[in-house]
């Protein structure tokens, strides 16, 4: 089984600052993909970034970043430059067979 | 390609009733999953179909919970006499399961309330 864990309900950062959202997994697969979505209050999920357990670089898209810390089974997101668009859930997922979730984090960017 | 797409988007219902949603998934994409999330939680895994095949249920799907995908397009899930802990958020996703990193696409989802 596979297990997403996000410690963080809720989170505020600073219009421009930089924040980080944790996430630790727990799986005994080998080969595995962790993934983090945007979930505005629309309700729509939005892929952020990927990163792959052979990836030996940490995934970048944009203002976005995967910490990845594999002995710590740890897969931390880092948002720079934070933006009022930026505050909705974001939510940490592992790839099995098909995705598994953590709970959430709900993020809100102030001005 | 137009994304997902699930319809309804909002579905309000008695208890006890029967609802069904449906699922267009990216046309090229043979994956296709639901989940479901109720409020301030991460989605849960239902169910998931290769083509028209279900390869795997959640314990959380219930014999009051079918899903089909009759030709390996869309797909429907029905709910049979809903109850109150139903109300939740239905969402689809689908991916083509080509390559490691292929990435899940999410419909808005269908948001039910039984009442």
């Amino acid at each position: 089984a596979q297990k997403i864990t996000q410690t963080q309900p809720g989170m505020f950062v600073q219009e421009k600052e930089a924040v980080t959202l944790d996430c630790t997994y727990d799986t005994s697969d080998q080969s595995y993909g962790l993934f983090w979505y945007k979930q505005p209050s629309s309700g729509e999920m939005i892929f952020l970034i990927y990163q792959g357990s052979y990836d030996e670089q940490n995934a970048t898209e944009g203002r976005y970043s995967l910490n990845f810390q594999k002995a710590r089974k740890s897969a931390n997101l880092v948002i720079s430059a934070s933006q009022l668009g930026d505050s909705a859930m974001y939510f940490c997922a592992i790839r099995g067979s098909r995705l598994t979730f953590g709970e959430g984090t709900q993020l809100t960017v102030n001005p | 390609d137009t994304g997902v797409s699930q319809n309804p988007r909002h579905k309000i219902t008695k208890r006890g009733q029967n609802v069904t949603f449906r699922c267009d998934p990216i046309s090229e994409h043979n994956r296709l999953y639901w989940y479901r999330q109720t409020l301030g939680q991460g989605p849960e895994f239902l169910t998931y179909f290769q083509n028209e095949a279900q390869l795997e249920k959640s314990r959380l799907l219930s014999d009051r919970f079918s899903a089909e995908r009759p030709k390996g397009s869309f797909s429907t899930l029905e709910i049979q006499r809903t109850e109150q802990g139903d109300s939740a958020m239905y969402l689809c996703a689908s991916r083509s399961g080509v390559g490691a990193i292929s990435g899940y696409t999410f419909g808005s989802g269908t948001r039910l309330t039984v009442v």
